[in-house]
């Protein structure tokens, strides 16, 4: 079946450093979405990606969609003590959405 | 808010005991899923209902079991509970069922004495 690796697992960074967390599928995605949970939270969507190549921003944050629809990153410039949490990676094939195992950032003030 | 509603917050119970957890779609949501996370590990995808009927299943154990009702809320029976059931319990809604956004609730923190 269809699966979603991501990497590091875990990522701890001085305030104000870059983070990328990465993620690789088996097969050829329809979609890639990406999550944040907060420490004791649950998992809020923060964006989709769609197109080959496809390059998206939110703020500090940019999102990009490999040329073979295969594999995604999560890139946040200068990261803040707000941006600690799991990012998962989400990968949409054969209508079914297929969860990453998560990056663990934590960021030190 | 991502309207997604489950009930309890919070369950502690103990060793072969059974309990249900119970997820309220968003509106307009026809359907649901269920994953287990539990502490340092990623969401453990369980099981899928679309409609009413089980569209996919992932790692559930035998113990396990939901079901999803006409008015599209749904449950999930855990029995015959043991300590590494404890975990968060999350339940996710989408639209149509296919890879499309999940929505997921705040979660049941299950533990199990």
């Amino acid at each position: 079946g269809q699966q979603v690796m991501q990497i590091p697992q875990y990522q701890h960074v001085q305030e104000g450093e870059d983070f990328t967390t990465y993620c690789n599928s088996s097969t050829t995605l329809s979609n890639i979405q990406w999550y944040k949970q907060r420490p004791g939270g649950h998992p809020v969507f923060l964006i989709q990606l769609v197109k080959s190549g496809e390059v998206k921003k939110q703020k500090r944050l940019t999102f990009q969609f490999g040329e073979a629809k295969k594999n995604s990153s999560l890139h946040i410039t200068a990261t803040q003590t707000t941006d600690v949490g799991t990012y998962f990676c989400a990968g949409g094939s054969n209508y079914k959405l297929t969860f990453g195992k998560g990056t663990l950032l934590t960021v030190n003030p | 808010d991502s309207g997604v509603t489950q009930t309890p917050k919070h369950l502690i119970t103990a060793t072969g005991q059974r309990v249900t957890l119970r997820c309220s779609p968003r509106s307009g949501d026809l359907s649901v899923y269920w994953y287990q996370q539990s502490l340092d590990q990623g969401l453990q995808f369980l099981i899928q209902y679309y409609n009413g009927e089980e569209r996919a299943k992932g790692n559930i154990l035998e113990r396990f079991s939901a079901q999803q009702f006409p008015d599209l809320h749904s449950e999930l029976n855990l029995s015959s509970l043991e300590l590494g059931d404890s975990a968060l319990y999350f339940c996710a809604s989408s639209v149509d069922g296919g890879a499309d956004t999940q929505y997921f609730g705040p979660g049941t923190r299950l533990t199990v004495l």
